[in-house]
């Protein structure tokens, strides 16, 4: 496509349940990011891709979260047992090399 | 751990004025980035700077990167209704991993 595309635009959950968020990155881009913005603030980086390998994932908060990108190119952010405190932009970002970074429109992920 | 914080945090001014945002970090970034993000969408990219002391341009605004590569301001001309966003900087911290360390944000509204 021609942009980074993210689905669902927005998604509510109930607190406890499992959520799976998806991003499709521009064609090609070898690199890709997820991060979580709260209202207003800047985004929060939690894990980059390279290929299909986790190359850094230290801003994952706790072990309920978990990305793949099996075939290096879409990737899913998983959240397993939601918190109210998880309620957030998730933005994901790729970029064909370096730090230039393109970002999609994000999910707005709503726990109730 | 790599911080920027961003001032001000909050600016609201008229058509015509001009103001400066500041972007400070106690850390040194192989690079830094500016970026512009209005409600519902994800960071635009607007310049990256890799050398201290650079300084950009894109038509009325302005972009310098410290000569220690540790701060950067961007300063608007005439502010525009069409400025209004959130606007944050972002470095870069070198190394395998790429990924970009965003400041706080500067949320800038022009009042026509």
């Amino acid at each position: 496509g021609a942009g980074v595309s993210q689905t669902p635009s927005n998604k509510v959950t109930e607190k406890g349940k499992y959520v799976e968020l998806r991003c499709d990155p521009i064609s090609g881009h070898t690199a890709l990011y997820w991060y979580r913005q709260s209202l207003g603030q800047g985004p929060e980086f939690l894990i980059y891709f390279q290929g299909t390998g986790a190359a850094d994932d230290s801003g994952l908060p706790n072990d309920r979260f978990f990305a793949v990108r099996p075939e290096g190119s879409v990737s899913t952010l998983k959240i397993q047992r939601t918190e109210r405190g998880d309620s957030a932009v998730y933005l994901c970002a790729s970029s064909p090399a370096g730090r230039i970074a393109f970002f999609g429109q994000g999910t707005r992920l709503t726990v109730v | 751990t790599q911080l920027l914080e961003q001032s001000p945090q909050f600016l609201s001014i008229q058509e015509g004025e001009n103001l400066t945002v500041y972007c400070n970090s106690s850390s040194v970034f192989s690079s830094l980035q500016w970026y512009r993000q209005e409600p519902g969408e994800g960071p635009v990219l607007l310049v990256t700077v890799v050398t201290g002391g650079e300084v950009k341009k894109l038509k009325r605004l302005t972009f310098q990167f410290g000569d220690a590569r540790k701060d950067s301001s961007l300063h608007i001309t005439a502010a525009q209704p069409g400025d209004t966003g959130l606007y944050l900087c972002a470095g870069g911290g070198g190394g395998a991993t790429n990924k970009l360390i965003f400041g706080t944000g500067t949320l800038l509204a022009v009042q026509p």
